[in-house]
Formats: structure tokens, C-alpha cells, sequence
């Protein structure tokens, strides 16, 4: 079967720090990627990860870790604007590019 | 707007009912996905098309869905007999079609179904 957790809910303080885990056990693997989704709407793409190492896009940055099955997306200077749903995918294969999403990590930023 | 497009957004009904939903994708994206999301959980996939065919199903998808894609543009996405479990919101999803690179899907606003 397919398998992806991560936390169901997480807070943190305006400007700080928050790292969201990731893991995953995948009959495949062709990719990761993090979607944000606010409450009513719809998934947004934030990164793409298909080798090892960090992946840095402005104030998120995404790391993965294919051998542990890992993955983290690290939000720096959170602002109120970042609480929302982030959700974890993995693209199982290239042939459909489905994917398998997690959860979802509820993130609630306080002032 | 050259995004995702869903139609309705909501749709209520009651239980037994037929319905239908509609996606417009992106227009150069040739592949097409449907998902099911309910509260406090990921998308789940329901289905998949490459331009007109449907190449996979989730067993998710059970014979009172059926899902078309003609002349590979836009999509439907029907219930018929619907249940109380069904209610959820329906999100429709393209991307470009070739394999490899990012290709990042992107998805509608979803239709939200009430079945009561």
C-alpha cells in the first residue's frame, strides 16, 4: 500500500521558524512535491523535490531524503498569510503522474 | 483567467440523485486528473486522462461514477444513485503531459457536493 504521514497540526509565532516532516513508504517514487491549501480553496504548488538535498524558493525551502524516505518543507518569517494546510505528494510514477497526498499539516500562525 | 475551471462550485442533492460536474483544464495541459478531498484529509485520486483516454482508475471508483474526456479538453464527472458518502469536494487537476520534470499539477477551485 501507500503510505505518507505528517502532523496533523502545528503552531508557530509570526516571523519564526516551522519545519513540517514528511515520510513516506511508496510502492514507486517519481518525485515529491508540497501543495498549500487555504480553508475553501484550492491546493497551490510550492515545491518539487526528486533528488536528495534542499530545494530553496524565497521563504520556503523543501529537503528530501529518498533513502530514509523523508521529506521537510522549512517556512521561514511566518506571516499570518502562511497559516493554511500543507500537504504532502508523492508522484508514485511518471507514466500517469498521479499522486498520493498525505494528510495534510494544519499550520496556525499567532501574532 | 487560464486556470482550472470547475463548475458548479457547490451542489447540493438529494440522496439518489444524479450529478454531474464539469472541468475545464488548462488548455495546452493534455493530462487531466480528478481527486476527492473530504474534511481534514488529502486529495484522494479518482481518475486520470491522457487527452481523451482514461488510463486509470482508483477503486475508489466505484460503478456509479463514470468520468469522460471528449476530444481531450474539458471533463465530466458524473454520480449517479449518489450516497451520504459521497459528500465531499471534487477537485479537478491538469498538467502538461510528458514524463520527467516537475510538471507540477494545477488544480480547480473543486465543486463541493452535499448529499442529504
Amino acid at each position: 500500500g501507500q503510505n505518507i504521514d505528517q502532523p496533523t497540526e502545528m503552531t508557530a509565532t509570526e516571523g519564526a521558524i516551522v519545519q513540517i516532516n514528511c515520510t513516506y513508504q511508496t510502492s514507486g517514487f517519481n518525485g515529491l512535491f508540497w501543495y498549500q491549501q487555504h480553508a475553501g480553496e484550492a491546493p497551490t504548488f510550492l515545491s518539487y523535490n526528486v533528488l536528495d538535498g534542499l530545494e530553496e524558493k524565497g521563504r520556503f525551502s523543501s529537503f528530501l531524503s529518498r533513502s530514509k524516505g523523508y521529506s521537510y518543507l522549512l517556512l521561514k518569517e511566518l506571516q499570518m498569510k502562511d497559516s493554511a494546510s500543507y500537504l504532502c505528494a508523492v508522484r508514485v510514477t511518471s507514466n500517469t503522474g498521479k499522486l498520493i497526498f498525505g494528510q495534510g499539516t494544519t499550520l496556525q500562525v499567532k501574532p | 483567467d487560464t486556470g482550472v475551471s470547475q463548475n458548479p462550485r457547490h451542489k447540493i442533492t438529494k440522496r439518489g440523485q444524479n450529478v454531474t460536474f464539469r472541468c475545464d483544464p488548462i488548455s495546452e495541459h493534455n493530462r487531466l486528473y480528478w481527486y476527492r478531498q473530504t474534511l481534514g484529509q488529502g486529495p484522494e485520486f479518482l481518475t486520470y486522462f491522457q487527452n481523451e483516454a482514461q488510463l486509470e482508475k482508483s477503486r475508489l471508483l466505484s460503478d456509479r461514477f463514470s468520468a469522460e474526456r471528449p476530444k481531450g479538453s474539458f471533463s465530466t464527472l458524473e454520480i449517479q444513485r449518489t450516497e451520504q458518502g459521497d459528500s465531499a469536494m471534487y477537485l479537478c487537476a491538469s498538467s502538461p503531459g510528458t514524463s520527467g520534470a516537475s510538471y507540477e499539477q494545477y488544480f480547480g477551485p473543486g465543486t463541493r457536493l452535499t448529499v442529504t
